[in-house]
C-alpha cells in the first residue's frame, strides 16, 4: 500500500510569490490533515478534511492560506503571497477514523 | 486549547542504555497520547500510542507511561541502539469525533556506538 505522498519536496521562493502544495493521502483514507513545523519547534495543525469538507481550520494562520480538497482524494494548499514567517517543513497526514494518521514526508517550504 | 511541552530538546544516549522523554499536558480531558518517530527526510511515523484508560503500555523495547492526576506522560526507550536516533514527538488528542493532535516541540535523540 503506497503512503502518503507530498509534492515537491522542497520548494525555495521568493517573498510576495505563490506555492502551491500537493498531498495524496492514502487510497480510502477519509480524513486529510494539514500541519506545519517551523524553525524547530513543535508540529501545528493546520486544518483537517473529512473527505472534500473542511472540519476544523482553525489552525490557518490567515487569509494567505487555502486549502482545498478536490473530490475528497488529494489536497492543495495554496499561499498567496508568501511572507517569510511562512517559511518551514509542511506536513499532510492521512487517516481512516479517528486515531491512527499517518503522515507524509513533508515540504520544505523556503520564503526568501 | 492543549498545550504540550516536551524536555529534554536533545538526549544522548551510549548504545545500549536508556532514553527516557518526558512530556507535560495541559488540558485534563485529553484522552489520546501518540509518540511519533522522525527519521532524517521523512515524516513523523507513530510508534506506540496510550489512552487515558491505560497506565501503561510496552512493544519490544519502547514502553509509555501515562499519569493523568499529574498530566504527565513519558517515552522509555530500553536497550537503544544506533537507528533509534531520531527526533522524537510526543502529542495529545482532545476527545471529539476527529483528532486534532497538539505536539510536543521534539526530542532529538543520538545513539552513540
Amino acid at each position: 500500500e503506497a503512503g502518503v505522498t507530498q509534492f515537491p519536496s522542497h520548494s525555495v521562493i521568493e517573498k510576495g510569490q505563490t506555492v502551491t502544495l500537493r498531498c495524496d493521502p492514502i487510497s480510502g483514507h477519509d480524513n486529510l490533515y494539514w500541519y506545519r513545523r517551523v524553525m524547530g519547534k513543535e508540529i501545528k495543525f493546520l486544518l483537517h478534511f473529512v473527505k472534500e469538507s473542511k472540519q476544523d481550520e482553525s489552525g490557518m494562520p490567515n487569509n494567505r492560506f487555502l486549502a482545498e480538497r478536490t473530490g475528497g482524494t488529494y489536497s492543495t494548499l495554496k499561499v498567496q503571497p508568501a511572507e517569510l514567517e511562512d517559511s518551514g517543513v509542511y506536513f499532510c497526514a492521512s487517516s481512516p477514523r479517528v486515531y491512527e494518521q499517518y503522515f507524509g514526508p513533508g515540504t520544505r517550504l523556503t520564503v526568501t | 486549547g492543549e498545550n504540550v511541552e516536551q524536555h529534554p530538546s536533545t538526549l544522548s544516549v551510549q548504545e545500549g542504555d536508556s532514553a527516557v522523554i518526558k512530556c507535560t499536558y495541559s488540558d485534563s480531558a485529553s484522552n489520546y497520547f501518540p509518540w511519533y518517530k522522525q527519521e532524517l527526510g521523512k515524516g513523523p511515523q507513530l510508534i506506540i500510542d496510550i489512552r487515558s484508560n491505560v497506565g501503561e503500555k510496552k512493544d519490544q523495547r519502547i514502553a509509555v507511561t501515562l499519569n493523568k492526576t499529574a498530566k504527565h506522560f513519558s517515552l522509555h526507550i530500553t536497550e537503544t541502539q544506533p537507528e533509534d536516533s531520531a527526533v522524537y514527538f510526543c502529542a495529545a488528542s482532545l476527545p471529539g469525533g476527529y483528532q486534532k493532535v497538539t505536539f510536543g516541540t521534539g526530542t532529538k535523540l543520538q545513539v552513540i556506538p
